[in-house]
């Protein structure tokens, strides 16, 4: 696997609080995302990045804002979390055509 | 928006059975990728089609894209339990554009 994190693995939060994901990748691969996965949608994409600085919306990108300051580091912010945004979080990296996953994170909005 | 249509949602087999998913699209398609979920895992890359009526194999597992590139299967001959998963077909409508649209998935259960 390439080398993906995610951090943290696990979050409960409450509604209206601001909560950041991060994914840290040590491939060097110029593109990276964020997809949330819900039951009966598969995965969707919330924002890409398709370079340092370089960042474009997704699908599902309402309520969801992104920084890539450095090509290793992508990190997604919920400026004010919605229960509507407990879901699975995964980031993921490419460099040509295929794309390498991390692990996700859950994050459970209460 | 463009969409691609996954079929079916869910499939249970026997395990030495045999299973297909399918990936459909209105329109023409760039290429497609493919990719295995494994429960409580992320998503691991397969394969990824190209050529107009491509077929690409991975020991018992056989990709198709179609002729005029508007669908995709995925056939696994002889299920075996490590065959567990959800696979997702991922459409590329034109080149150039680096977002990547997945389908809804397959899940796949086997019975032992």
């Amino acid at each position: 696997d390439a080398g993906i994190t995610q951090s943290p693995r696990h979050k409960v939060t409450e509604t209206g609080t601001p909560v950041t994901l991060r994914c840290h990748q040590t491939e060097n691969h110029r593109y990276m995302y964020w997809y949330r996965q819900d039951p009966g949608h598969g995965l969707r994409l919330i924002h890409y990045s398709y370079g340092v600085k370089d960042t474009d919306k997704g699908e599902v990108s309402d309520g969801y804002s992104v920084s890539r300051s450095k090509t290793e580091d992508f990190l997604l912010t919920l400026e004010s979390a919605t229960s509507s945004q407990t879901s699975v979080y995964f980031c993921a990296t490419a460099d040509y055509d295929e794309q390498y996953f991390g692990p996700g994170t859950r994050l459970t909005v209460t | 928006g463009q969409q691609v249509m996954q079929i079916p949602q869910y499939q249970h087999v026997q395990e030495g059975e045999d299973f297909t998913t399918y990936c459909n699209s209105s329109t023409t398609l760039s290429n497609i990728q493919w990719y295995k979920q494994r429960p409580g895992g992320h998503p691991v890359f397969l394969i990824q089609l190209v050529k107009s009526g491509e077929v690409k194999k991975q020991k018992r597992l056989t990709f198709q894209f179609g002729e005029a590139k508007k669908n995709s299967s995925l056939h696994i001959t002889a299920t075996q339990t490590t065959d567990v998963g959800t696979y997702f077909c991922a459409p590329l409508w034109d080149f150039g554009n680096e977002k990547l649209t997945f389908g809804t998935g397959t899940r796949l259960t086997i019975i032992p």
